[in-house]
Protein backbone atom coordinates (compact mmCIF):
# COMPACT_ATOMS: atom_id res chain seq x y z
CA UNK A 1 0.00 0.00 0.00
CA UNK A 2 1.70 3.43 -0.95
CA UNK A 3 2.07 5.52 1.92
CA UNK A 4 1.18 9.39 2.09
CA UNK A 5 2.93 11.31 -1.13
CA UNK A 6 3.83 15.02 -0.87
CA UNK A 7 5.24 16.32 -4.17
CA UNK A 8 7.68 18.55 -4.88
CA UNK A 9 10.24 17.44 -2.35
CA UNK A 10 11.85 21.04 -2.36
CA UNK A 11 11.16 24.09 -3.34
CA UNK A 12 12.94 27.33 -2.94
CA UNK A 13 11.01 30.37 -3.82
CA UNK A 14 11.64 34.52 -3.66
CA UNK A 15 9.64 36.74 -0.96
CA UNK A 16 6.13 37.89 -2.36
CA UNK A 17 5.62 35.01 -4.65
CA UNK A 18 3.00 32.46 -3.68
CA UNK A 19 3.02 28.46 -3.79
CA UNK A 20 0.92 25.31 -4.03
CA UNK A 21 2.26 22.18 -2.28
CA UNK A 22 0.68 18.68 -2.95
CA UNK A 23 -0.49 15.99 -0.97
CA UNK A 24 -1.96 12.70 -1.61
CA UNK A 25 -3.56 10.64 0.53
CA UNK A 26 -3.35 7.02 1.74
CA UNK A 27 -5.86 4.88 -0.53
CA UNK A 28 -9.28 5.21 1.50
CA UNK A 29 -7.95 7.85 3.82
CA UNK A 30 -10.48 10.37 3.86
CA UNK A 31 -8.85 12.71 6.44
CA UNK A 32 -5.28 15.20 5.50
CA UNK A 33 -4.04 17.39 7.86
CA UNK A 34 -1.09 19.92 7.18
CA UNK A 35 1.59 20.92 9.55
CA UNK A 36 4.27 23.48 9.73
CA UNK A 37 7.97 22.59 11.12
CA UNK A 38 10.66 24.95 12.43
CA UNK A 39 13.62 24.30 14.29
CA UNK A 40 12.11 27.44 16.40
CA UNK A 41 8.23 26.82 16.30
CA UNK A 42 8.23 22.90 16.32
CA UNK A 43 5.42 21.28 15.29
CA UNK A 44 2.37 23.50 14.28
CA UNK A 45 -0.52 22.26 12.93
CA UNK A 46 -2.26 23.71 9.57
CA UNK A 47 -5.39 22.96 9.49
CA UNK A 48 -6.97 19.45 8.41
CA UNK A 49 -9.88 18.44 5.70
CA UNK A 50 -12.10 15.57 5.77
CA UNK A 51 -14.25 14.34 2.98
CA UNK A 52 -13.46 17.72 1.04
CA UNK A 53 -14.59 20.17 4.09
CA UNK A 54 -12.44 21.84 6.13
CA UNK A 55 -12.85 20.84 10.15
CA UNK A 56 -10.36 22.70 11.63
CA UNK A 57 -7.94 25.54 11.35
CA UNK A 58 -4.74 26.66 13.27
CA UNK A 59 -3.48 30.05 14.30
CA UNK A 60 -2.06 31.16 10.39
CA UNK A 61 -2.76 34.03 8.67
CA UNK A 62 -5.12 34.27 6.10
CA UNK A 63 -2.12 33.72 3.41
CA UNK A 64 -2.55 29.66 3.94
CA UNK A 65 -5.11 28.10 2.59
CA UNK A 66 -5.90 24.48 1.47
CA UNK A 67 -8.66 22.41 0.02
CA UNK A 68 -9.48 18.84 -0.55
CA UNK A 69 -10.49 17.14 -3.57
CA UNK A 70 -13.32 14.56 -4.20
CA UNK A 71 -10.51 11.66 -4.06
CA UNK A 72 -9.09 13.28 -0.74
CA UNK A 73 -5.96 14.50 -2.21
CA UNK A 74 -5.28 17.85 -0.72
CA UNK A 75 -3.51 20.62 -1.85
CA UNK A 76 -2.36 24.32 0.52
CA UNK A 77 -1.26 27.39 -0.84
CA UNK A 78 0.67 30.02 0.67
CA UNK A 79 0.16 33.21 -1.24
CA UNK A 80 3.21 36.54 -0.45
CA UNK A 81 5.49 34.43 0.69
CA UNK A 82 7.76 35.48 3.32
CA UNK A 83 11.16 34.59 4.56
CA UNK A 84 9.45 33.19 8.07
CA UNK A 85 7.43 30.44 6.00
CA UNK A 86 10.90 28.31 5.40
CA UNK A 87 9.55 25.29 6.75
CA UNK A 88 9.35 21.44 6.28
CA UNK A 89 5.42 21.42 5.35
CA UNK A 90 3.98 18.11 6.38
CA UNK A 91 0.89 16.45 5.46
CA UNK A 92 -0.62 13.41 7.30
CA UNK A 93 -3.45 11.18 6.08
CA UNK A 94 -6.02 9.04 8.33
CA UNK A 95 -8.52 6.76 7.71
CA UNK A 96 -11.72 8.35 9.16
CA UNK A 97 -9.72 11.63 11.23
CA UNK A 98 -11.47 10.46 14.51
CA UNK A 99 -9.83 11.35 17.87
CA UNK A 100 -8.10 7.32 18.33
CA UNK A 101 -6.76 7.06 15.50
CA UNK A 102 -3.31 7.49 13.79
CA UNK A 103 -2.23 9.77 11.07
CA UNK A 104 0.77 8.37 8.55
CA UNK A 105 3.07 11.50 7.44
CA UNK A 106 4.67 12.21 3.98
CA UNK A 107 8.39 12.73 3.89
CA UNK A 108 7.13 16.44 3.62
CA UNK A 109 8.22 19.48 1.49
CA UNK A 110 10.89 21.19 2.08
CA UNK A 111 10.10 25.21 1.00
CA UNK A 112 12.78 27.68 1.45
CA UNK A 113 12.36 31.53 0.78
CA UNK A 114 14.99 33.63 -0.31
CA UNK B 1 -6.80 22.67 24.95
CA UNK B 2 -4.78 19.58 25.29
CA UNK B 3 -0.88 19.44 25.76
CA UNK B 4 2.03 17.41 25.38
CA UNK B 5 5.28 18.40 27.48
CA UNK B 6 8.40 16.92 26.42
CA UNK B 7 11.03 18.05 29.75
CA UNK B 8 14.01 16.63 27.81
CA UNK B 9 15.54 18.04 24.88
CA UNK B 10 18.18 15.09 24.75
CA UNK B 11 19.05 11.56 25.78
CA UNK B 12 21.97 9.92 25.27
CA UNK B 13 22.37 6.22 25.71
CA UNK B 14 24.93 3.51 24.88
CA UNK B 15 23.63 0.51 22.62
CA UNK B 16 22.34 -2.14 24.79
CA UNK B 17 21.15 0.05 27.40
CA UNK B 18 17.10 0.42 27.82
CA UNK B 19 16.44 4.24 26.65
CA UNK B 20 13.87 5.77 27.77
CA UNK B 21 12.20 9.40 26.21
CA UNK B 22 9.69 11.44 28.53
CA UNK B 23 6.24 12.67 27.77
CA UNK B 24 3.45 14.16 30.33
CA UNK B 25 0.47 15.34 29.29
CA UNK B 26 -2.21 17.67 29.98
CA UNK B 27 -5.87 17.16 29.24
CA UNK B 28 -9.35 17.26 29.85
CA UNK B 29 -11.68 13.66 28.97
CA UNK B 30 -10.24 10.56 27.71
CA UNK B 31 -6.58 11.20 26.44
CA UNK B 32 -5.44 9.87 23.04
CA UNK B 33 -2.00 9.88 22.87
CA UNK B 34 1.12 8.89 20.40
CA UNK B 35 4.21 8.87 19.52
CA UNK B 36 6.42 9.91 16.47
CA UNK B 37 9.55 9.50 15.06
CA UNK B 38 11.63 11.33 12.75
CA UNK B 39 15.08 10.99 11.18
CA UNK B 40 17.00 13.50 9.26
CA UNK B 41 14.89 14.79 6.36
CA UNK B 42 12.25 12.48 6.72
CA UNK B 43 8.51 13.13 8.05
CA UNK B 44 7.46 11.10 11.10
CA UNK B 45 6.90 7.63 11.20
CA UNK B 46 3.90 6.33 13.80
CA UNK B 47 5.53 4.16 16.52
CA UNK B 48 2.50 3.60 18.77
CA UNK B 49 -0.60 4.76 20.58
CA UNK B 50 -3.02 4.76 23.72
CA UNK B 51 -6.57 5.12 23.65
CA UNK B 52 -7.62 2.88 26.43
CA UNK B 53 -7.29 -0.26 28.10
CA UNK B 54 -4.04 -2.04 28.80
CA UNK B 55 -1.36 0.93 30.29
CA UNK B 56 1.64 -0.83 28.80
CA UNK B 57 1.31 -0.39 24.89
CA UNK B 58 3.38 -1.77 22.24
CA UNK B 59 4.20 -0.99 19.00
CA UNK B 60 6.99 -0.65 16.47
CA UNK B 61 10.41 -1.31 16.09
CA UNK B 62 10.54 -2.85 20.02
CA UNK B 63 9.43 0.63 21.35
CA UNK B 64 6.39 0.30 24.14
CA UNK B 65 4.98 2.91 25.97
CA UNK B 66 3.72 3.03 29.74
CA UNK B 67 0.45 4.98 30.03
CA UNK B 68 0.14 6.37 34.12
CA UNK B 69 -2.66 8.50 34.50
CA UNK B 70 -1.72 9.18 38.39
CA UNK B 71 1.96 10.94 37.11
CA UNK B 72 -0.43 12.46 33.58
CA UNK B 73 2.76 10.48 31.93
CA UNK B 74 3.50 8.87 28.92
CA UNK B 75 7.55 7.49 28.46
CA UNK B 76 8.30 6.00 25.66
CA UNK B 77 10.52 2.84 26.59
CA UNK B 78 13.23 0.41 24.78
CA UNK B 79 14.58 -2.28 26.49
CA UNK B 80 17.71 -2.35 24.47
CA UNK B 81 18.85 0.51 22.66
CA UNK B 82 20.22 0.26 19.11
CA UNK B 83 22.88 2.64 17.22
CA UNK B 84 19.82 3.01 14.74
CA UNK B 85 16.97 4.50 16.97
CA UNK B 86 18.94 7.78 17.13
CA UNK B 87 16.41 10.15 15.89
CA UNK B 88 14.38 12.60 16.90
CA UNK B 89 11.08 11.50 18.79
CA UNK B 90 7.49 13.27 19.70
CA UNK B 91 4.79 12.95 21.39
CA UNK B 92 1.42 14.09 20.81
CA UNK B 93 -1.66 14.25 21.95
CA UNK B 94 -5.23 14.19 19.73
CA UNK B 95 -7.58 17.20 20.57
CA UNK B 96 -11.14 17.15 20.86
CA UNK B 97 -11.35 19.36 17.45
CA UNK B 98 -9.00 16.16 15.85
CA UNK B 99 -5.78 17.92 15.80
CA UNK B 100 -2.38 16.24 17.07
CA UNK B 101 -0.73 19.20 19.36
CA UNK B 102 2.73 17.91 19.49
CA UNK B 103 5.84 18.30 22.19
CA UNK B 104 8.87 20.45 21.26
CA UNK B 105 10.46 16.84 20.92
CA UNK B 106 13.59 14.98 22.05
CA UNK B 107 16.48 13.91 20.12
CA UNK B 108 17.91 10.52 21.17
CA UNK B 109 21.57 9.87 20.39
CA UNK B 110 22.35 6.04 20.75
CA UNK B 111 26.43 6.17 21.16
CA UNK B 112 28.14 2.39 19.73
Amino acid sequence: KAGVTQTPRYLIKTRGQQVTLSCSPISGHRSVSWYQQTPGQGLQFLFEYFSETQRNKGNFPGRFSGRQFSNSRSEMNVSTLELGDSALYLCASSLEGGLDTEAFFGQGTRLTVV
Amino acid sequence: AQSVAQPEDQVNVAEGNPLTVKCTYSVSGNPYLFWYVQYPNRGLQFLLKYITGDNLVKGSYGFEAEFNKSQTSFHLKKPSALVSDSALYFCAVRDNDYKLSFGAGTTVTVRA
